[in-house]
């Protein structure tokens, strides 16, 4: 079974803790993405990449970075935590142009910062 | 259907009923369409796709219905049972030309009533 797995189910970290949220998928996707979900608010989509060592600023890039280093490794990274980047946390791939273009989703980490 | 107010839009209906969620779509140049399913606790997972060439689709106790000229989707869930209660996006991508990102929607909450 095919699947988008996320390292961490829950999380709590302390303000201005450097946060690391890893995402491995088994797919041989070419693009991979991470979204936050707020309540009221939906997915927002922070960074995505389409290729190994290649990344965009999705719509809420502001306190986040990422880094791709293997096709099947997207990871997130929270450079100083603050509360305010207390969300669900959800990673998601996609093969791109090959015909499908739907997103296979983590199951999600739910990071509380305090 | 879909909200951009910070109160998410609820569903209620007995078990065995049909269910229709509805969305408006923002793009009118999308041409592929998705709907998802998310437990709480959950990622979002796919349930049915349907490219700008066709009207209706039908999976398993699903139909999804597209309506191009005023920009809406349908998703009927036939016979809903318990397990149907989740919160429903729809998802929408322009795949001919330069290819973007898919655009959520906000989500409907549905709940089922025994």
């Amino acid at each position: 079974d095919v699947k988008v797995t996320q390292s961490s189910r829950y999380l709590v970290k302390r303000t201005g803790e450097k946060v690391f949220l890893e995402c491995v998928q088994d797919m041989d996707h070419e693009n991979m993405f991470w979204y936050r979900q707020d309540p009221g608010l939906g997915l927002r989509l922070i960074y995505f990449s389409y290729d190994v060592k290649m990344k965009e600023k999705g719509d809420i890039p502001e306190g986040y970075s990422v880094s791709r280093e293997k096709k099947e490794r997207f990871s997130l990274i929270l450079e100083s935590a603050s509360t305010n980047q207390t969300s669900m946390y959800l990673c998601a791939s996609s093969p791109g142009s090959r015909g499908n273009y739907g997103y296979t989703f983590g199951s999600g980490t739910r990071l509380t910062v305090v | 259907g879909e909200s951009v107010g910070l109160h998410l839009p609820t569903l209620s209906v007995q078990e065995g009923d049909n269910s229709i969620i509805n969305c408006a779509y923002s793009n009118s140049a999308s041409d592929y369409f998705i709907w998802y399913k998310q437990e709480s606790g959950k990622g979002p997972q796919f349930i049915i796709d349907i490219r700008s060439n066709m009207d209706k689709r039908q999976g398993q106790r699903v139909t999804v219905l597209l309506n191009k000229t005023v920009k809406h989707l349908s998703l009927q869930i036939a016979a809903t049972q318990p397990g149907d209660s989740a919160v429903y996006f729809c998802a929408e991508i322009r795949v001919g030309g330069s290819q973007g990102n898919l655009i959520f929607g906000k989500g409907t909450k549905l709940s089922v009533k025994p």
